[in-house]
């Protein structure tokens, strides 16, 4: 079974600053990875994924990844953070034996310090 | 194009009332998740429809849920007998396919039990 964990509940960064929000996952074969956001009071939406190819994807809004598979890590990060990125995020591993549903992380909540 | 609608957006009951809430996923997509996000538990995947396969209840957390998906489109998710352990928000989801396919969720219903 896929499992997800994404270290640090809580982040916060200075505007500007780098941003890095870690996910760790298990799986006993090759994963589809995903990062949503959530905005308060909304649904997810999909920020970026990695299948299959180049393990470092872009996403949305200046967001990039990399899958590790040494490391069986695909963190989320930014170089510059903006206010507008405070949210919170999930990490989350497909499923790849029947159902195709996600499996979450516990969500990582940024806040961006003006 | 529209996109996953959910209704409705926030509804209260009693300990013991039957609920009731209601999915319309993205036009022509042929799967459809269920997932509850509860505090303490992050995001937890429900019950899971392709197309006019049987669906996967492997996530329902009790006897009292169930779903149903009508024409292949619109789905129903039933809460009987609610509990205060109910009180989550629900998120519905659809997708064009299995594989990578990006899930698209919708805004939510958040159910609260008294």
């Amino acid at each position: 079974a896929q499992s997800v964990t994404q270290l640090g509940s809580h982040v916060s960064v200075s505007e500007g600053a780098l941003v890095l929000l870690r996910c760790n996952y298990s799986s006993s074969v090759p994963p589809y990875l995903f990062w949503y956001v959530q905005y308060p009071n909304q649904g997810l939406q999909l920020l970026l994924k990695y299948t299959t190819g180049a393990t470092l994807v872009k996403g949305i809004n200046g967001f990039e990844a990399e899958f590790k598979k040494s490391e069986t890590s695909f963190h989320l990060t930014k170089p510059s953070a903006h206010m507008s990125d405070a949210a919170e995020y999930f990490c989350a591993v497909r499923d790849q034996t029947g159902a195709n549903n996600l499996f979450f992380g516990t969500g990582t909540r940024l806040t961006v310090i003006p | 194009g529209a996109g996953v609608s959910q209704s409705p957006s926030n509804k209260v009951t009693e300990k013991g009332k039957d609920v009731e809430l209601r999915c319309d996923p993205i036009s022509g997509h042929t799967a459809l998740y269920w997932y509850r996000q509860s505090l303490g538990q992050g995001l937890e995947f429900l019950i899971y429809f392709q197309g006019n396969s049987a669906p996967d209840k492997s996530g329902l957390p009790s006897d009292r849920f169930s779903a149903e998906r009508t024409g292949g489109s619109v789905s129903t998710l039933t809460i009987q007998r609610t509990q205060q352990e109910d009180s989550a928000v629900y998120l519905c989801a659809s997708s064009p396919g299995t594989g990578g396919s990006e899930q698209f969720f919708g805004p939510g219903t958040r159910l609260t039990v008294l």
